[in-house]
């Protein structure tokens, strides 16, 4: 079953309105979260790092005002795209990695959730 | 920056064999990823190679080789349910989780 579960899974909305993404792990606590941006026929392009009890880490170019990150919990992180406009239009997805299976940091992959995808009209 | 170059389209025949192949040049080496996912679907997970070598699992392996920054991902005994995007990525730190993808291969099985 799913281990990171991402809600929702549609949105479709207006110009100007601010969309919150829900990102939880589902059976392990994730200290770390990512949130990915990918258009279409395009890479998934990571947008920031969320991090458990602190400020998320931006990547080079996005807007941290527009793209707020909450990581407010060992299970939670949200992601809000504020005052959205048609070219935030995109499928955002997050991941987290499990770091509670002994295995070691290196060897672990990145568990997604199902995306969410992102219509501005 | 970190470039990961793999080819945009592949076309194979059902039961055939195919190969993505993926180079890369990153500011370091931590492991190298490959995904697959379906039109509209996240990722899921199916290989992990950090050292030299192939890695079999059932019908899919991956190859690596960080003396040429090169890996390739096997699929074999093609079946439909193989056409989808396969994305190659790399972790450059050892400290963290963050991976570079390249812009994915879409694979088209044809009966």
């Amino acid at each position: 079953g799913a281990v990171v579960s991402q809600h929702p899974s549609w949105v479709i909305c207006k110009s100007g309105t601010s969309v919150k993404i829900e990102c939880r792990s589902l059976d392990f606590q994730a200290t770390t979260m990512f949130w990915y941006r990918q258009f279409p026929k395009q890479s998934l392009m990571l947008m920031a790092t969320s991090n458990e009890g602190s400020k998320a880490t931006y990547e080079q170019g996005v807007e941290k005002d527009k793209f707020l990150i909450n990581h407010a919990s060992l299970t939670l992180s949200t992601l809000t795209v504020t005052s959205a406009h048609p070219e935030d239009s995109s499928f955002y997805i997050c991941s987290a990695p499990n770091l509670n299976t002994g295995e070691g940091i290196s060897n672990q992959p990145q568990h997604f959730g199902d995306g969410t995808r992102l219509s501005i009209l | 920056g970190q470039n990961i170059d793999q080819p945009t389209e592949m076309t194979a025949t059902e039961g055939a064999i195919v190969q993505i192949n993926c180079t890369y040049q990153t500011s370091g080496f931590n492991g190298l990823f490959w995904y697959q996912q379906h039109a509209g679907e996240a990722p899921t997970f199916l290989s992990y190679n950090v050292l030299d070598g192939l890695e079999e699992k059932g019908r899919f392996s991956s190859f690596l080789s960080r003396s040429k920054g090169y890996s390739y991902l096997l699929l074999k005994e093609l079946q439909m349910k193989d056409s989808a995007s396969y994305l190659c990525a790399v972790r450059a730190r050892s400290n963290d989780y963050k991976l570079s993808f390249g812009a994915g291969t879409t694979v088209t099985v044809r009966a």
